[in-house]
């Protein structure tokens, strides 16, 4: 399996911060990464796919980078609205695996 | 616009078989551009890839469920549905149906239904 680990578990930050995710995964999976959000009781919802193409309809503010092992999701200006679990996934192998999310908390 | 909804029991007995249904509206099953998958999230976890499933047939399942995964898609109805037997508590999630968009060899979530609990226990 592809492990993907998420950084940091957990962070706090304002209105108007940048934020930053990192998501590694434990063998190179080129650009085979998707981000996703989720809200408390809501399903996932999609953001960015193939590491840093922007999902129609998600505000600008949110980009992605990164291939083979090490990626990044940057939120540019924080908005009330983005308070929430953030997750990484591979679809590189024939098993798809998740990283186990990152919680974005208001300070 | 499409969407997905999830249908099934929302209690199932220790050793039983979970059974849930996915009802994709305002769309078809048989797209070829898409597949279809179950996701799952324990209370308070993340999220676990099930399986997935074409519009022919053809399947792959997460080696973890052990075998205990049947994953079925029924044109005729629209729908695609999960099977998982010998449940366990450790079974007890959200379980998510979703649909799958294939583009340039990549693949996605990019749709989900909200989500139904199954709880297990006796």
């Amino acid at each position: 399996d592809i492990q993907m680990t998420q950084s940091p578990s957990s962070l706090s930050a304002s209105v108007g911060d940048r934020v930053t995710i990192t998501c590694r995964a434990s063998q190179s999976i080129s650009r085979y990464l998707n981000w996703y959000q989720q809200k408390p009781g809501k399903a996932p919802h999609l953001l960015i796919y193939a590491a840093s193409s922007l999902q129609s309809g998600v505000p600008s503010r949110f980009s992605g980078s990164g291939s083979g092992t090490d990626f990044t999701l940057t939120i540019s200006s924080l908005q009330p609205e983005d308070f929430a679990t953030y997750y990484c996934q591979q679809s590189y192998s024939t098993l798809w695996t998740f990283g186990q999310g990152t919680k974005v908390e208001i300070k | 616009q499409v969407q997905l909804q999830e249908s099934g029991p929302g209690l199932v007995k220790p050793s039983q078989t979970l059974s849930l249904t996915c009802t994709v509206s305002g769309g078809s099953v048989s797209s070829g551009s898409y597949y279809w998958s179950w996701i799952r999230q324990p209370a308070g976890g993340g999220l676990e890839w099930i399986g997935r499933i074409y519009t022919s047939g053809s399947t792959n399942y997460n080696p973890s469920l052990k075998g205990r995964v049947t994953i079925s898609v029924d044109t005729s109805k629209n729908q695609f549905s999960l099977k998982l037997s010998s449940v366990t508590a450790a079974d007890t999630a959200v379980y998510y149906c979703a649909r799958v968009l294939y583009e340039a060899a990549h693949y996605y979530f990019d749709l989900w239904g909200r989500g139904t609990l199954v709880t297990v226990s006796s």
